[in-house]
């Protein structure tokens, strides 16, 4: 069965800082991966997702996600932290199940950015 | 484009009685879902539809019926509500692999 953990219930960063959102998964077979973005009151807005080919996946808004099979890890940077990426931040494995694709999310990684 | 569409935004119920979340979307894909989102557990998927006709048992699919009206329409129902059935709703469409969310549904059950 698919899983997803994510390593931090809350991450706090400076402006201008590395951003890391540490994301492991398991899957029974190749797995499809996603970064998702959360704004206060909103839905979840797709940020990145890999399925097949370069590992090293960008997404918007500058963040970049590499998928490492060896490790079953997905996680996800940016270079600098802005004040704009304050979010919650959810990872997401999908496998095609009877029909059509199941995806399971993470609990979700909240983003602190510190002036 | 609307995308993914959900109503009500906002509900309040007793324990014990029932209403129906609605769901449309216009992206013309074939797979939607629901999932609720609680602090701390991120998004559980409650049910899920792979195409017209079809629906499915997600991670927590008890106190949930849902119907999947037609290749548009996917609603959620919930037949006798219950305290822990307070959470966020989210209707979801996806093409393959990837998913489209909607804003959401607050309820509360009191």
């Amino acid at each position: 069965a698919q899983s997803v953990t994510q390593l931090g219930s809350h991450v706090s960063v400076s402006e201008g800082a590395l951003v890391l959102l540490r994301c492991n998964y398991s899957s029974s077979v190749p797995p499809y991966l996603f970064w998702y973005v959360q704004y206060p009151n909103q839905g979840l807005q797709l940020l990145l997702k890999y399925t097949t080919g370069a590992t090293l996946v960008k997404g918007i808004n500058g963040f970049e996600a590499e998928f490492k099979k060896s490790e079953t890890s997905f996680h996800l940077t940016k270079p600098s932290a802005h004040m704009s990426d304050a979010a919650e931040y959810f990872c997401a494995v999908s496998d095609r199940d009877t029909g059509g694709f199941k995806t399971i999310f993470g609990a979700g990684t909240r983003l602190f950015v510190k002036a | 484009n609307a995308g993914v569409t959900q109503t009500p935004k906002f509900q309040v119920l007793k324990t014990g009685q029932s209403m129906t979340l609605q769901c449309a979307q216009d992206m013309n894909h074939n797979s939607m879902y629901w999932y609720r989102q609680d602090p701390g557990m991120g998004l559980r998927l409650i049910y899920y539809s792979a195409s017209e006709g079809t629906t499915d048992k997600g991670e927590v699919p008890n106190g949930y019926n849902v119907s999947r009206l037609n290749k548009r329409e996917f609603s959620l129902r919930l037949e006798s509500a219950a305290p822990s059935q307070t959470s966020v709703y989210f209707c979801a469409a996806a093409l393959g692999n990837t998913i489209y969310f909607g804003e959401g549904s607050w309820l509360t059950v009191v």
